[in-house]
């Protein structure tokens, strides 16, 4: 069955970039019919949306305005995985990171990875 | 960005009972609508899409119903287990913004 399998730090430096990578099996990240998403969770902000990364027949990406400036969701072929990296932390960056995929035809998010929580402090 | 606003806030009901629960856009999203089940602690978990389709292995007392603007989740027979945080998310176009979320107790 397919699995997301999430890593990175937990803490990260405000002004410093979180970098966290998705690894996939079970599915390709260049799949023509799935889109490959980063969320985040918090107390203050709930369930966000922050990006996304898809294959058809070109790579495509789609970003929340909220961090449109700061985000950028790039897939690795050769590793078959996904990653996010956003730029200049604050502590209202402090969450936890999902990752998870959607499928064409049915679009909402199917399969999650573990979560990851990510401090922002110094 | 259309907004997704859900409620109630937080629900307790008996087991047993049937459970409603609303989510409204704040612009027309056709069906393009999820619900997932968030447990304490754990990953969400997809209930249902496009509105009113049941994800493979959810049971069936779980249902879903609405389009354009107006939608809601709704358990016929409640069980212990269904203790949880309950989320929409809207899909026809980024950005794919979520709900607040339900909180479902146990009375």
């Amino acid at each position: 069955q397919v699995q997301m399998q999430q890593s990175g730090p937990g803490l990260v430096k405000p002004s410093q970039t979180l970098s966290l990578t998705c690894a996939i099996s079970g599915d390709s990240v260049s799949s023509n019919s799935a889109a490959w998403n980063w969320i985040r969770q918090s107390p203050s902000r709930g369930l966000e949306w922050l990006g996304r990364t898809y294959y058809r027949s070109k790579w495509y990406n789609d970003y929340a305005v909220s961090v449109k400036s700061r985000i950028t969701v790039n897939p690795d072929t050769s590793k078959n995985q996904f990653s996010l990296q956003l730029n200049s932390v604050t502590p209202e960056d402090t969450a936890v990171y999902y990752c998870a995929r959607a499928v064409a035809g049915k679009d909402g998010f199917d399969i999650w990875g573990q979560g990851t929580m990510v401090s922002v402090s110094s | 960005d259309i907004q997704m606003t859900q409620s109630p806030s937080s629900l307790s009901a008996s087991v047993g009972d049937r459970v409603t629960i609303t989510c409204r856009a704040s612009q027309g999203i056709s069906n393009y609508l999820a619900w997932y089940q968030q447990k304490p602690g754990k990953v969400p978990k997809l209930l249902i899409y496009a509105a009113s389709t049941l994800e493979s292995g959810v049971p069936s007392r779980f249902s879903g119903s609405g389009s354009g603007t107006d939608f809601t989740l709704t358990i016929s027979s409640l069980q212990p287990e269904d203790v949880a945080t309950y989320y929409c998310q809207k899909y026809n176009s980024a950005p794919y913004t979520f709900g607040q979320g339900t909180k479902l107790e146990i009375k």
